[in-house]
């Protein structure tokens, strides 16, 4: 099961919005409404940002929203803030022997 | 509050043996599949393997097949992680984190395992 593919970095000014792409295959992003996203900061653990293509967990600003289409889901921060300079990762469920499987990772950074 | 809390950072040498935990706490600790997760300096993350401390029932990833095993006590909610023979490329942190749905949604604040002669 290869990795899902993410930009390496993407970057925005305070108060921009940025979107990060997660593209899969019919097995995993395509296939399921079930793709999580993550925020990792520096020596941290990841933390669930957004579950089943576009939820947010109770505690999660609303400017973190997401979409999918097709074979590729999308992170958009909107008003973007220098908290959010981070590390990102999508995730996917998958009908491989695996039941999930990660993106490459996008770090995200606030100019 | 659910929360999974980890054994504390590990130096090893190599082909010495070790074993990590993950405890469970303010849920239902029988009824969620545990997975572990390998985020090795600077790279990504990745899916190491995943168990049901509700009868054991465990998965790897082919990549980690044979290399590690996962287990759990569920009397003290506790899920597990081993090593026979660590090498220094295991290096890395490791991070357990609770199957929601679907995909992981709580995680532990990590173990950090060097491996080093």
């Amino acid at each position: 099961q290869s990795a899902l593919t993410q930009p390496a970095s993407v970057s925005g000014s305070p108060g921009q919005s940025i979107t990060i792409s997660c593209t899969g295959t019919s097995s995993d992003v395509g296939g399921y409404n079930y793709v999580s996203w993550y925020q990792q900061h520096p020596g941290k653990a990841p933390k669930l940002m957004i579950y089943e293509v576009s939820n947010r967990p109770s505690g999660v600003p609303d400017r973190f929203s997401g979409s999918k289409s097709g074979n590729t889901a999308s992170l958009t921060i909107s008003g973007l803030q220098a908290e959010d300079e981070a590390d990102y990762y999508c995730s996917s469920y998958t009908s491989s022997s695996t039941p999930y499987v990660f993106g490459t990772g996008t770090k995200v950074t606030v100019l | 509050e659910v929360q999974l809390v980890q054994s504390g950072a590990e130096v090893k040498k190599p082909g010495e043996s070790l074993k990590i935990s993950c405890k469970g706490s303010g849920y239902s600790f029988t009824s969620y599949w545990i997975g572990w997760v390998r985020q090795m300096p600077g790279k990504g993350l990745e899916w190491m393997g995943i168990i049901y401390p509700g009868d054991s029932d465990t998965r790897y990833s082919p990549s980690f097949q044979g290399q590690v095993t996962i287990s759990a006590d569920k009397s003290i909610s506790t899920a597990y992680l081993q090593w026979s023979s660590l090498k220094a490329s295991d290096t890395a942190m490791y991070y357990c984190a609770r199957r929601g749905m679907t995909l992981p949604d709580y995680w532990g604040q990590g173990t950090l395992v060097t491996v080093s002669s």
